[in-house]
């Protein structure tokens, strides 16, 4: 069955570094998504992405975050300037489009930021 | 602010038994319904989605949806060891695509 696959499984990065979350969606899907979890928290919404473009975005995804689709197959978040409270586990995840469920969850990258 | 509400917990049932987990959502115009599965330290794992008025059922699970009430349901047959993981409600809005606003989860243990 086909997944949502995310590297690195974990980052470890100073205060101030860029970071770089990759995701390779379902390979038939459309749209294209990352949420976040902070630990013992709530899963949030970060942006949403569609035709090769953001098409809805949280008070959270600042400037310091920014979206890429590189090529076909590969969905990536950046971080610029990484902040403490930025620490979280980061969920790619894909559908195909209105009603045919999902969105599917990759596994995530736990970002710590020290 | 859109708010999904669930209860918490922890719903601890016996094995073999019925679970009931229940959610309810400020958003009149909310049009989709999501139940996700958690494991500790795991992503969300879709098990049931559902955008009209009344019950879906997907093998050992239902899950029911009230729009007048705004409450969507979830329940869980023949409970195994296996189900124990918290269960996330989630509520799409009519204007967006998937941004879903998620409960805290409700911690489910089945004991053997």
């Amino acid at each position: 069955e086909p997944e949502v696959t995310q590297t690195p499984s974990h980052q470890v990065t100073q205060m101030g570094q860029e970071v770089i979350l990759r995701c390779v969606p379902i390979s038939n899907h459309l749209y294209f998504y990352w949420y976040r979890q902070i630990l013992g928290q709530k899963v949030e919404f970060l942006v949403s992405f569609y035709n090769n473009e953001i098409s809805e975005k949280s008070e959270i995804f600042d400037d310091q975050f920014s979206v890429e689709r590189p090529d076909g197959s590969n969905f990536t978040l950046k971080i610029r300037s990484t902040k403490l409270e930025d620490s979280a586990m980061y969920f790619c995840a894909s559908t195909s489009g209105a009603l045919a469920g999902g969105p599917y969850f990759g596994p995530g990258t736990r970002l710590t930021v020290l | 602010q859109k708010e999904v509400e669930q209860n918490s917990g922890p719903l601890s049932v016996p094995e073999g038994a019925i679970a009931s987990l229940n959610c309810t959502y400020s958003d009149r115009g909310s049009q989709s319904f999501f139940w996700y599965r958690q494991y500790s330290g795991k992503s969300p794992e879709l098990i049931m989605f559902i955008y009209s008025n009344g019950d879906k059922e997907d093998g050992r699970f239902t899950a029911q949806l009230n729009k007048a009430s705004q409450y969507v349901s979830l329940l869980i047959r023949d409970s195994q060891p296996s189900d124990s993981a918290t269960y996330l409600c989630a509520v799409n809005d009519g204007g967006s695509n998937y941004k879903l606003t998620f409960g805290k989860g409700t911690l489910l243990t089945v004991n053997p």
